[in-house]
Formats: structure tokens, C-alpha cells, sequence
């Protein structure tokens, strides 16, 4: 069973940093690319960032962009976001998601989503 | 950059056919993915690549692109439809993904 578990999320204060990670189970995870998608509270679906499944290519949203790192450690079937100057409209809920059937999009598998709340 | 406009909200009786749209331009030449998330709950891919449904996914589920509009069609909708729908392609030329603002579908 496909299996994508989040954690790391929490409460950090402006201008910290924090580092997510999203295990994987169940699947050949060397074999898919991953991405991070947050969904802040009462919004829609943000993409945030893709990374490929060796880890060559990374792709990140304009509003992460130049503070967020995606990275992935095949050999620990492992997944992670190193966030740094977080700011308040970063709060989200943070959901990992395994790359589908198309080269991008069409995740078929989500973790269950880590918080991340941004306050003082 | 690319902008996908669904609309907020679509209701539909029990029974009968629900078509959400999503709007973009010349989102026909795109590949166009469909979500639907039940409350507190993470996502699931109804339809990929324009039209193609997942396993475990019911024929219900349809979806078309064409020109500037792609639609998600569920047919027989079941109360257990209700939730929020949302589109996805990616964008080659600012090589991101971009959702949809997501369409709340309610069963009356």
C-alpha cells in the first residue's frame, strides 16, 4: 500500500526556519518525482515546489522562491522542504504528493498534511 | 503567469449532472488534471490528462478540454460528491503547476 507520511510542521516565528520531511512506503519511491502543495486555512491548493526523481530538477513557486529548498534522499525513501524567512502567509497545512501518471501533475498519492503556523 | 477561473460554487440535485468548468487560455493545449477534497481531508485525482480517471475512481467522473475551457463532468451525482474540485495543468513557460481557485460542488 502507497503509503506518504508528513511531519515537521508547527508553530515558528517570523523570519524562522523549519524543515518538513514526507517518508514514503509501499513503492519504488526512486522511481517518481515528488512535490509539496499547501493549502492555507479556508483557501484552495497552492503548488510549491517539484522535484524530479533523481533530484536533478527542482521547480518552485514565485512566492517560495529563493527560501524554500526541495530535496530528496532516495536511499531513506525520503522527501523534504528546508523553509527559511517564514513569513505569516506561509501558515498552511503542507501535503506531499507523489508525482502520477503525466511528467508534471496529476499527483495520485498524498500525505496527510503537516501545519505550519507563521506567528509571534 | 498562467491563470486557471473556475467558478466558486455549482449545485446539483441528486441524480443529475454536474459540469464544472475551468477556464484558461488555450488551456486545450495543455494536459488538465481534476482534484476533489472532502473537508480536512487531502486530495484525490478524480481525472488526469484531460479525460482518463484513476483506478478505483467511477466512470461517473468525465472530463474534456477544448479551446479555452476544460470541464469536469459527473454524472449521477451522489451526495457523497459534495466537496471542492479543483484543475491543474502545468505551465511550460514558467515551468509551474497552477490549480485552480477550486469550485465548491453541493448536492441539494
Amino acid at each position: 500500500e502507497v503509503q506518504l507520511v508528513d511531519s515537521g510542521g508547527g508553530l515558528v516565528n517570523p523570519g524562522g526556519s523549519l524543515r518538513l520531511s514526507c517518508a514514503a512506503s509501499g513503492f519504488t519511491f526512486s522511481r517518481y518525482s515528488m512535490n509539496w502543495v499547501r493549502q492555507a486555512p479556508g483557501k484552495g491548493l497552492e503548488w510549491v515546489s517539484f522535484i524530479s526523481s533523481g533530484g536533478s530538477y527542482t521547480y518552485y513557486a514565485d512566492s517560495v522562491k529563493g527560501r524554500f529548498t526541495i530535496s530528496r534522499d532516495n536511499a531513506k525513501n525520503s522527501l523534504y522542504l528546508q523553509m527559511s524567512s517564514l513569513r505569516a502567509d506561509d501558515t498552511a497545512v503542507y501535503y506531499c504528493a507523489r508525482g502520477g501518471k503525466t511528467i508534471f501533475g496529476s499527483e495520485d498519492y498524498w500525505g496527510q498534511g503537516t501545519l505550519v503556523t507563521v506567528s509571534s | 503567469s498562467y491563470v486557471l477561473s473556475q467558478p466558486p460554487s455549482v449545485s446539483v440535485a441528486p441524480g443529475q449532472t454536474a459540469r464544472i468548468s475551468c477556464g484558461g487560455s488555450d488551456i486545450g493545449s495543455k494536459s488538465v488534471h481534476w482534484y476533489q477534497q472532502k473537508p480536512g481531508q487531502a486530495p484525490v485525482l478524480v481525472v488526469y490528462d484531460d479525460s482518463d480517471r484513476p483506478s478505483g475512481i467511477p466512470e461517473r467522473f468525465s472530463g474534456s478540454n477544448s479551446g479555452n475551457t476544460a470541464t469536469l463532468t459527473i454524472s449521477r451525482v451522489e451526495a457523497g460528491d459534495e466537496g471542492d474540485y479543483y484543475c491543474q495543468v502545468w505551465d511550460s513557460s514558467s515551468e509551474h503547476q497552477v490549480f485552480g481557485g477550486g469550485t465548491k460542488l453541493t448536492v441539494l
